[in-house]
């Protein structure tokens, strides 16, 4: 199976910060990525597919890119509702891995 | 507006069997593939498995597979997990999900709120 790392695993940013997470795979997936935003209590939601086309409805300081092992994404300038838990999926075979997730916290 | 809606969570003890089931609505479910995701305590999300839209075919984590059986009914617009030789380990919030694609190997775009299996003696 494919196995999906994110980095990091914490990241404390303040309002208005831009931060990048960083998911690598554990081979070419080529851009078969997803990107999904969790917050405490809540059911995930899709932010990204396709390593990079933003799901309708996400603002659009949310952006994703990479192809092949390593993937990124980014949010350009923080909103207090952005504090919350993101993870990356592959979707290449018809075994879908998840990465561990991000914590993104206020500092 | 789609709808799923995860019923069948429990109390169960190691060893012991339980079937997790999804009803669907508001979406033609014999076009999207359906999954189930689970998530243990303070833990990240873990896929369990995925079905096609007709059944031909099906993926499991390797965490599961041999003990768990995922199903579907597209007259009954319901997603099945049957769920055998159940470990603590397995102790999570399972949610039932909906691929954008009919086949298993897409991303998922819609999700329920989950039903909570807690596996102790």
């Amino acid at each position: 199976d494919i196995h999906m790392t994110q980095s990091p695993s914490t990241l404390s940013a303040s309002v208005g910060d831009r931060v990048t997470i960083t998911c690598r795979a554990s081979q070419d997936i080529s851009s078969w990525l997803a990107w999904y935003q969790q917050k405490p209590g809540k059911a995930p939601k899709l932010l990204i597919y396709k390593a990079s086309t933003l799901q309708t409805g996400v603002p659009s300081r949310f952006s994703g890119g990479g192809s092949g092992t390593e993937f990124t994404l980014t949010i350009s300038s923080l909103q207090p509702d952005d504090f919350a838990t993101y993870y990356c999926q592959q979707y290449t075979t018809y075994v879908i891995t998840f990465g561990q997730g991000t914590r993104l916290e206020i500092k | 507006e789609v709808q799923l809606v995860e019923s069948g969570g429990d109390l169960i003890q190691p060893g012991g069997s339980l079937t997790l089931s999804c009803a669907a609505s508001g979406f033609t479910f014999d076009d999207f593939a359906m999954h189930w995701v689970r998530q243990g305590p303070g833990k990240g999300l873990e896929w369990v498995s995925g079905i096609s839209w007709n059944s031909g075919s099906i993926g499991y984590a390797d965490s599961v597979k041999g003990r768990f059986t995922i199903s579907r009914d597209n007259v009954k617009e319901s997603v099945y997990l049957q769920m055998n030789n159940l470990r603590p380990e397995d102790t999570a919030l399972y949610y039932c999900a909906r691929g954008n694609a009919v086949v298993v190997a897409y991303y998922i775009d819609f999700w329920g709120q989950g039903t909570l299996v807690t596996v102790s003696s």
